[in-house]
């Protein structure tokens, strides 16, 4: 069965660059969550989108900003990025009124 | 404020054995559960869930136990084998669908052979 897919699977950005994380959502899913998950911590609500409309917000810094686009995929952009942005980045998705949620392997941000 | 508690940061079982992972919440406002796994470099895993108006769901060796009184649920996996070890997130999700997941801090189980 397909998964959500999520490209790069790690990313290795110097401090104030900026970038970008992709996410694909299953097929006919069409509500896309990111999460961010720092060392030894659990994940982390950043963000959701439900038919390319933002459908909730969580701990966000300003800094980063997400949208959905007409395929439903996610990009989730990040500029001036601080040390303390590395971690895993989960994408996951599920359809209309399911609550179980399936995730993306992650995306591994390191900032130097 | 964690609203989703983990209190056991590890478990180790012997294999054949039950498998009894914790958790207990703050928000009486949640009412949907869910538990999932996790392999190092991978995502969560889906694994099994529960609503509020239940006290037990079974699939297979996995079974979901809820205590909305004392806001505690707990995943029982039996028998317990290798392939189980892993670390296992609860989450909890409010009434509407499309609705953010909070996690618990997760217990890393180790079943030994």
């Amino acid at each position: 069965a397909a998964g959500v897919i999520q490209s790069p699977r790690h990313l290795i950005k110097e401090k104030r660059e900026t970038a970008t994380l992709k996410c694909y959502p299953i097929p006919r899913h069409d509500t896309v969550y990111w999460y961010q998950q720092g060392p030894g911590q659990d994940p982390q609500f950043l963000i959701s989108f439900y038919e390319k409309m933002q459908s909730d917000k969580g701990s966000i810094p300003d800094r980063f900003s997400a949208q959905q686009f007409s395929d439903y995929h996610s990009e989730l952009n990040m500029s001036s990025l601080e040390l303390g942005d590395s971690a895993l980045y989960f994408c996951a998705s599920s359809q209309l009124l399911s609550k179980e949620q399936y995730f993306g392997p992650g995306t591994r941000l390191t900032v130097t | 404020d964690q609203q989703v508690k983990q209190n056991s940061p590890s478990l180790s079982v012997q294999e054949g054995r039950i498998s009894i992972l914790n958790c207990d919440y703050t928000n009486s406002m949640f009412d949907y559960f869910l538990w999932y796994k996790k392999y190092p470099a991978e995502g969560p895993t889906f694994l099994i869930s529960i609503s509020s108006i239940k006290d037990k769901n079974e699939d297979g060796r996995f079974t979901v136990f809820l205590n909305k009184s004392a806001k505690h649920l707990s995943l029982h996996i039996v028998p317990s084998q290798p392939g189980d070890s892993a670390v296992y997130f609860c989450a909890a999700s409010f009434n509407f669908g499309n609705e953010k997941l909070t996690f618990g801090t997760g217990t890393r189980l180790t079943i030994i052979p």
